[in-house]
């Protein structure tokens, strides 16, 4: 089936460390996103992607990192510096198409916490 | 930073009512687009509406937008207990770079009572 795969669905992280989201698409979606939702509010972009190697800031890029090695992947990194990583993330992917609307396809998320 | 705003943030209706939500945008748009939520899990896609139109309908959603007043609506007819989710718009501004990066509102939580 195509779609976009996120794991792990939950994942812990110790204060200090870095850790790493996967999300994967079987879509031929030449855009990425990465998107941060926190309980009962919007969501926020992270970073996105429009081609392999390519990347840029969304609106709260601070203590994130990403990469685009390939078009099919597109791993996030929550380092140590995001001060309150806690949240539901959510990869999306999409056409690239030019002001005729794209649709943004989503994956099921993965929550961080914080132990 | 967010573009879109929804109201009510939270609505509970039975089943058999209709269930209306807005959203209220602050810039020049090519399109707003509605995604549903349920609890713990990824957006899926319901309607598009593009900046030129102002009615839109899919089964039992109809979808408004009046450019004017930088606002949408939302209805969906005779709810059902499925349609128990969050509901967010989304907008695709006019930028120099417009490619589709959409912007999130907060959401209409909605309830639905057998």
């Amino acid at each position: 089936d195509g779609g976009i795969t996120q794991s792990p669905k939950y994942l812990f992280r110790k204060e200090g460390q870095n850790v790493t989201l996967s999300c994967e698409q079987n879509l031929n979606h030449d855009a990425m996103y990465w998107y941060r939702q926190d309980p009962g509010q919007g969501l926020r972009l992270i970073y996105y992607s429009q081609i392999v190697n390519d990347f840029q800031k969304g609106d709260i890029a601070e203590g994130y990192s990403v990469s685009r090695e390939k078009k099919e992947s597109f791993p996030l990194t929550v380092t140590s510096a995001q001060k309150n990583p806690t949240a539901f993330y959510l990869c999306a992917s999409s056409i690239l198409t030019t002001g005729s609307g794209n649709t943004i396809y989503f994956g099921e998320g993965s929550w961080l916490t914080v132990v | 930073s967010q573009q879109g705003e929804e109201d009510p943030q939270a609505l509970s209706i039975q089943e058999g009512e209709n269930a209306t939500m807005n959203c209220s945008y602050k810039t020049s748009i090519n399109n707003l687009q509605w995604y549903r939520q349920n609890s713990g899990r990824g957006l899926v896609h319901l309607i598009l509406i593009r900046s030129n139109e102002r009615e839109k309908h899919s089964g039992r959603l109809r979808v408004t937008l009046d450019t004017s007043k930088k606002s949408s609506s939302l209805l969906i007819t005779a709810s059902r207990a499925a349609d128990t989710a969050s509901y967010f718009c989304a907008t695709d501004e006019v930028t120099t770079d417009s490619w589709g990066k959409l912007q999130f509102g907060a959401g209409t939580q909605v309830v639905v009572t057998p």
